[in-house]
């Protein structure tokens, strides 16, 4: 089936950094993917939706200059949090669904992010 | 009010008990329904979807949906304690658009 791979699992970086984190599809091509934000006992919120060859559009309250989307390619979708905070620290997580499949969201594992 | 509710639990079965896990929403026009099993520090997978009202059998899930009261189930029978993880329901208008996701519930299966 579709795979989804995100990485890296786990990052902890300093306040005041930039952290990249990558999301590729293994085996078919992702003309859009989506990149959720999940705090502890919360649910997926969408914070961004990555477009192949286009800006990315954000959901209202998400920063755009903090959280920097590239969809370079076909296969690749990159999040980075910019001037990294503490209460950055979250667990995001990338999907992305092929085409001719209506359900098929496939999901990244998640990356760990904790800024201290 | 949210867009999807669902009770985070925490719901603790006996081995081989059935297991109910419900959402209600408040958007009408939501017609895709899916379930999602998230283990611990992992993404979600896709468990079950349908489309619109009705039921679906996969195993040991079954999937239902009841749009006249924007309700909808996720029964487990026979529960194992690989079933141990957070559910999530979700939904959408039509699979392009947004999925909005409920909070999860998670259940543990004790042996």
């Amino acid at each position: 089936g579709a795979v989804v791979s995100q990485h890296p699992s786990r990052v902890i970086c300093k306040s005041g950094t930039s952290v990249k984190i990558e999301c590729r599809s293994l085996d078919f091509q992702a003309t859009t993917m989506f990149w959720y934000r999940q705090f502890p006992k919360q649910s997926l919120m969408l914070m961004a939706t990555s477009n192949e060859g286009s800006k990315a559009t954000y959901e209202q309250g998400v920063e755009k200059d903090k959280f920097l989307i590239n969809h370079a390619s076909l296969t690749l979708s990159t999040l980075t949090v910019t001037s990294a905070h503490p209460e950055d620290s979250s667990f995001y997580i990338c999907s992305a669904r092929p085409s001719g499949t209506a359900y098929g969201y496939t999901f990244g594992s998640g990356t760990r992010l904790t800024v201290v | 009010q949210k867009e999807v509710e669902q009770d985070p639990g925490p719901l603790s079965v006996p081995e081989g008990a059935i297991v109910s896990l419900n959402c209600t929403y408040s958007n009408s026009a939501f017609q895709y329904f899916m379930w999602y099993r998230q283990y611990s520090r992992k993404g979600p997978e896709l468990l079950m979807y349908t489309y619109s009202s009705g039921n679906k059998e996969d195993g040991r899930f079954t999937a239902q949906v009841d749009k006249s009261s924007k309700y909808i189930s996720l029964f487990i029978r026979d529960s194992q304690p690989s079933d141990s993880a957070t559910y999530l329901c979700a939904m959408s208008v039509n699979t392009g658009n947004q999925f909005y996701f409920g909070t999860g519930t998670s259940l543990t299966v004790i042996p």
